[in-house]
């Protein structure tokens, strides 16, 4: 199985800064053929489903704000929220969909400083 | 636009067979290259995936509970099930069904609301 680790487990950030989460495989996502990072980024509220918000490593779901923004290649990947919002307070999961079983990680509480 | 909904009992006695629905709306559950998924969350915990379904029969399995997962789809009704035998408190948790994009995508799009499952006596 492809072992997903994120860190921090919490971040506090005051509303308009700059919030980043780390993700990391333990093996490579990148899959050769097509020169894709086969890893997806969630965010999930209280009482709530889980929402796509990246895929490919960096490509923004349709819908999500431009200040969410995903980067990485290989087997690290950080997603960004450029400028928190009140409405960002939430758990962000990295998910690899590399291969089977598909794996998260353990999660990335974010809240407001 | 797609829509999940899980249904199933929501109290399963241990060593019991847990059994749940998802039903599909706002499109086929045939078209498309998509695999029809199950997630589960334990209270406070993170995700887990158990498996998925293609509209062929295909299945995958996570290996750690493979022994107990049977995962079906009935197209006539736009529809797809799990089981999971053998239950034990450890099997408490919220199970969601979701979709997977398929090939060259196998992220999750779209996602029932969760429904939670408790394992007790």
């Amino acid at each position: 199985d492809i072992v997903m680790t994120q860190s921090p487990d919490s971040l506090a950030v005051s509303l308009g800064e700059r919030a980043t989460i780390n993700c990391k495989s333990s093996l490579s996502v990148l899959y050769s053929s097509d020169n894709k990072n086969y890893l997806a980024w969630y965010q999930q509220k209280p009482g709530q489903p889980p929402k796509l918000l990246i895929y490919w490593a960096s490509t923004r779901a349709s819908g999500v704000p431009d200040r969410f923004s995903g980067s990485g290649s290989g087997t690290e990947f950080t997603l960004t929220i450029s400028s928190l919002q009140a409405e960002d307070v939430a758990v962000y999961y990295c998910q690899q969909c590399y291969s089977t079983p598909l794996t998260f990680g353990g999660g990335t509480k974010v809240e407001i400083k | 636009q797609v829509q999940l909904q899980e249904s199933g009992p929501g109290l399963v006695k241990p060593s019991q067979t847990l059994s749940l629905t998802c039903t599909v709306s706002g499109g086929s559950i045939s078209s498309g290259s998509y695999w029809w998924t199950w997630i589960r969350q334990p209270a406070g915990k993170g995700l887990e995936w158990i498996g998925r379904i293609y509209t062929s029969g295909t299945t995958n399995y996570n290996p750690s509970l493979k022994s107990r997962v049977t995962i079906s789809v009935d197209t006539s009704k736009n529809q797809f099930s799990l089981k999971l035998s053998s239950v034990t408190a450890a099997d408490t948790a919220v199970y969601y069904c979701a979709r997977d994009r398929g090939v060259g995508h196998y992220y999750f799009d779209y996602w029932g609301q969760g429904t939670l499952v408790t394992v007790s006596s």
